[in-house]
């Protein structure tokens, strides 16, 4: 699976929206970027995932580049309760059991 | 709710002590994980199961044993284990296994805190 950089830590005030950015430029043809977000003391949870198009759901939105090489993941309106570690990943989609490699993920707080 | 319960959330154990770990998806899923999270640490994956069959173990010490008995249930049998494996343990599920290339979402339970005395 492809490697991702993310930045360390971001802050967002409540009510703004938060971009996090994510590079993944050796991405494959068939990999899929995925978000994750971990509150503290909690199981990972899914946000969101996309492979070329850009993708929007009752959580968040994702931003893919053109050329694949990074995305971001947009919280239009972040609320404190958003306060989280948030992973990218990318990974082959299909068949079989395909497992998620975790990174150090950014953590976002959400100022008041 | 995920559709991934774990029990016991909490567990703590002495070092000679054999406890279990237990999973269920009602996802209908086929695919199980297994995963590690220390303290200040990025997720470890440990095991993967696809229809009941271990399809990977990252070299992970055999004090920690795995089961799947079914699709639905997995487990993870603790035996002797030492302090350094206090952690958060995470079981996941997907469905895998289809000619669908939209991707296989995982999902994780809320995890087991384990804390060896």
């Amino acid at each position: 699976d492809a490697k991702t950089t993310q930045p360390t830590s971001m802050d967002c005030a409540e009510g703004r929206a938060a971009n996090l950015p994510c590079n993944h430029s050796t991405i494959s043809g068939n990999e899929y970027v995925y978000w994750y977000r971990q509150i503290h003391s909690q199981g990972p949870q899914y946000i969101i995932h996309g492979l070329k198009n850009n993708e929007t759901n009752e959580m968040a939105s994702l931003i893919i580049t053109e050329d694949r090489k990074s995305s971001t993941l947009i919280l239009p309106h972040a609320t404190l309760r958003d306060t989280a570690v948030y992973y990218c990943i990318v990974r082959v989609g299909g068949q079989g059991a395909q497992k998620l490699v975790f990174g150090q993920g950014t953590r976002l707080t959400i100022n008041p | 709710e995920t559709g991934v319960t774990q029990t016991p959330r909490h567990l703590v154990m002495g070092m000679t002590n054999k406890k279990s770990l237990k999973c269920e998806q009602h996802l209908g899923h086929n695919a199980m994980y297994w995963y590690k999270q220390s303290a200040k640490k990025p997720l470890e994956l440990m095991f993967v199961y696809n229809f009941k069959e271990q399809t990977e173990n990252n070299s992970v010490p055999s004090r920690f044993s795995p089961e799947c008995p079914n699709s639905s249930h997995l487990f993870l049998h603790l035996h002797t284990l030492q302090p350094e494996d206090s952690a958060l343990y995470l079981c996941a599920s997907s469905q895998a296994g289809t000619a669908s290339l939209s991707g296989n979402t995982i999902y994780f339970g809320e995890g087991s805190w384990l804390t060896v005395v």
